[in-house]
């Protein structure tokens, strides 16, 4: 199975600052299609979880634009320019390259 | 307007079964993908079971050979068949539509408590 590993643990952020979190697979996640398939995902307390980025680096349908995901290969970043009150939660990334499909450990954002 | 909706959690005593629900609406299940995710308390997300729009499943390590997924195209549903539950089952299960290699629709979760 793919190992995903998110950085940091938690996140202690001021409001308005950036946001950057790591996520990196064990192996690479790019399907044989070409295809890269790593989503990220937001989970505020008390709530399931919700699609912000899918495939690397594309929004969700509704999702700010203050969120925005990049990378490739093994190495992947969610970023989040301005942080605001509402963004407090869990962060995961997920694959969908390989089944089983493999979540990061989550990363906490809480306010500074 | 897609929607997700689970049922059929609740306390079960270990080494027992219960069948959750998962019922669709706004798509069709038997054109998509769907997954099981469970959350135990204070934890993080795990992958147990999908189903291909195909219709083959597929189970992760956790529920191999105790958890079946299958799915009833007439009434859109899809349906995670839990035995032999154990105390680290306890957690809230969540259904969730595959899309783009991901998942993008999710339901509220349904609470699975493995206690005597």
């Amino acid at each position: 199975d793919v190992v995903m590993t998110q950085s940091p643990l938690s996140l202690p952020v001021t409001l308005g600052q950036p946001v950057s979190i790591s996520c990196r697979s064990s192996q690479s996640l790019v399907h044989s299609n070409g295809n890269t398939y790593l989503d990220w995902f937001q989970q505020r307390p008390g709530q399931s979880p919700r699609r912000l980025i899918y495939k690397v680096s594309n929004r969700a349908s509704g999702v700010p634009d203050r969120f925005s995901g990049s990378g490739s290969g093994t190495d992947f970043t969610l970023k989040i320019t301005n942080l605001e009150a509402e963004d407090v939660g869990v962060y995961y990334c997920m694959q969908g390259t390989q089944w089983p499909l493999t979540f990061g450990g989550g990363t906490k954002v809480e306010i500074k | 307007e897609v929607q997700l909706v689970e049922t059929g959690g609740g306390l079960i005593q270990p080494g027992g079964s219960l069948r959750l629900s998962c019922a669709a609406s706004g798509f069709t299940v038997s054109n998509n993908q769907i997954s099981w995710v469970r959350q135990a308390p204070g934890k993080g997300l795990e992958w147990v079971s999908g189903i291909y729009s195909t219709g083959v499943p597929f189970s992760g390590v956790s529920g191999k050979g105790r958890f079946t997924i299958s799915r009833d195209n007439s009434k859109n549903t899809v349906y995670l068949q839990m035995n032999s539950l154990r105390a680290e089952d306890t957690a809230v299960y969540y259904c969730a539509r595959g899309h783009a290699g991901g998942l993008d629709y999710w339901g509220q979760g349904t609470l699975v408590t493995v206690s005597s």
